[in-house]
């Protein structure tokens, strides 16, 4: 079956560079999630979208953004990088209604040096 | 907001079964969820609970939810060494546009040999 796809899979990004992580969802899922999961840490949610509306925000700083597009696939773009943001990030996918199910795709390891 | 603990590490011997406790805060969390994260690996659904339910079975999988003590229990029959893994339980009150959702810390089992 088909899965979350996430590009890149890694990134090695310096300090006040910027960073753009895509994430492709399940064909027909509708809702897009992106999470943070810190070294050691559980996944913190950042933002998601429903039909190409943001549909929630979450500890998402200042710098990042993110947009769904009209194919459904979701971009994090992140800005102004400091060495914290070094993290896994994750992209979710699912239907909207139902049991709100979320998929995971295999994550971006970015690292900030 | 939704808070959702969990015990950092559980290890068992191979073949015993292997029961991961979490308890949960928000007491309109409609939906409970485990994910599985192997080390360096992405987060797989394994199975979920709707709140009006007290237990799933799932093949070596059974959920039991104890709604008035909010406590959720994951227990895996027959642990082999595969199942080795840091194990999530999640939380979700679905509104619209408030679909995100909340990890606990994780367990980590280990499989004793």
């Amino acid at each position: 079956a088909a899965g979350v796809i996430q590009s890149p899979r890694h990134l090695i990004k310096e300090k006040r560079e910027t960073a753009t992580l895509k994430c492709y969802p399940i064909p027909r899922h509708d809702t897009v999630y992106w999470y943070q999961q810190g070294p050691g840490q559980d996944p913190q949610f950042l933002i998601s979208f429903y039909e190409k509306m943001q549909s929630d925000k979450g500890s998402i700083p200042d710098r990042f953004s993110a947009q769904q597009f009209s194919d459904y696939h979701s971009e994090l773009n992140m800005s102004s990088l400091e060495l914290g943001d070094s993290a896994l990030y994750f992209c979710a996918s699912s239907v909207s209604g139902g049991s709100y199910e979320q998929y995971f795709g295999p994550g971006t390891r970015l690292t900030v040096t | 907001g939704e808070d959702v603990e969990q015990s950092l590490f559980l290890s068992v011997r191979e073949g015993d079964s292997s029961v991961i406790n979490c308890t949960y805060t928000d007491s309109s969390s409609t939906y409970l969820y485990w994910y599985k994260q192997e080390p360096g690996a992405g987060l797989q659904l394994l199975t979920y609970i709707f709140s009006n339910m007290d237990m799933k079975q799932d093949q070596r999988l059974t959920v039991l939810l104890n709604k008035k003590d909010k406590h959720l229990s994951l227990r895996i029959a027959d642990t082999q060494t595969g199942d080795s893994a840091i194990y999530f339980c999640a939380a979700i009150s679905p509104n619209f546009g408030n679909e995100k959702l909340t990890f606990g810390t994780g367990t980590r089992l280990t499989i004793i040999p």
